[in-house]
């Protein structure tokens, strides 16, 4: 069964500090990989995509990297801000990389504090 | 503006007592999906559509009914709501191919 696992499950830190998210995945065949933030009462959004030649993609702050060999994913936030609060959820589809096959992770809730 | 919107965002009802929860979107996606989340769960499918007339079970799809009979509506119908239904329900719409899901915001159910 493919599954996804997140850590950790949650996470405080300073603003301004750095953190980094971890995702490890058995989905196989493997296509791509998304990280989605949700901020509390909102639907998720997507951050990124990650595809199977990619290694590292950043998005202002936010920075993905992808190990398919060990089959692991980080999600990397640089320079915290309050406005980082939030869930974050990492999506794997099957083989085939549509949307109607995704593995949700459980997420990894981040509190950022001043 | 690209969205998705759904309705009611709040809704406290009684056991037994028939609702539907709306979800319309407007960016002509053929795939649309109803998730329902709970704490330590993450987000599971119940019921997706690829297009209209076209829809099939996700992962806990008892107790609900869907149907697409336009492109851009897909309503969740609960027959008969019972309290183990109480949770937050996201819409989310996409092109197939692309598998990046665009989610409504949510509405939160208590059944009592």
């Amino acid at each position: 069964k493919n599954q996804v696992e997140q850590s950790p499950q949650s996470l405080i830190i300073l603003e301004g500090k750095n953190c980094t998210l971890q995702c490890n995945y058995t989905v196989s065949p493997f296509s791509n990989l998304r990280w989605y933030k949700q901020d509390t009462g909102r639907g998720p959004v997507s951050l990124t995509i990650m595809t199977f030649s990619e290694n590292t993609k950043s998005n202002g702050r936010y920075t993905a990297t992808l190990d398919a060999d060990t089959k692991q994913s980080s999600l990397h936030i640089t320079a915290s801000q309050l406005s980082d609060s939030a869930s974050y959820i990492c999506v794997v589809p099957d083989g085939t990389g549509t949307a109607s096959k995704l593995t949700f992770g459980t997420g990894t809730r981040l509190q950022v504090t001043l | 503006e690209a969205q998705v919107t759904q309705n009611p965002r709040y809704l406290i009802t009684v056991t037994g007592k028939k609702l539907t929860v709306t979800c319309s979107q407007n960016m002509n996606h053929e795939y649309m999906s109803w998730y329902r989340q709970d704490p330590g769960l993450g987000l599971r499918q119940i019921y997706y559509s690829m297009n209209v007339e076209v829809t099939d079970k996700g992962d806990v799809p008892e107790g609900y009914k869907v149907s697409r009979k336009e492109k851009r509506n897909f309503p969740l119908i609960l027959e008969s709501p019972s309290p183990n239904q109480t949770s937050l329900y996201f819409c989310a719409s996409s092109f197939p191919q692309s598998g990046e899901l665009f989610f409504g915001e949510g509405s939160r159910l208590t059944v009592l």
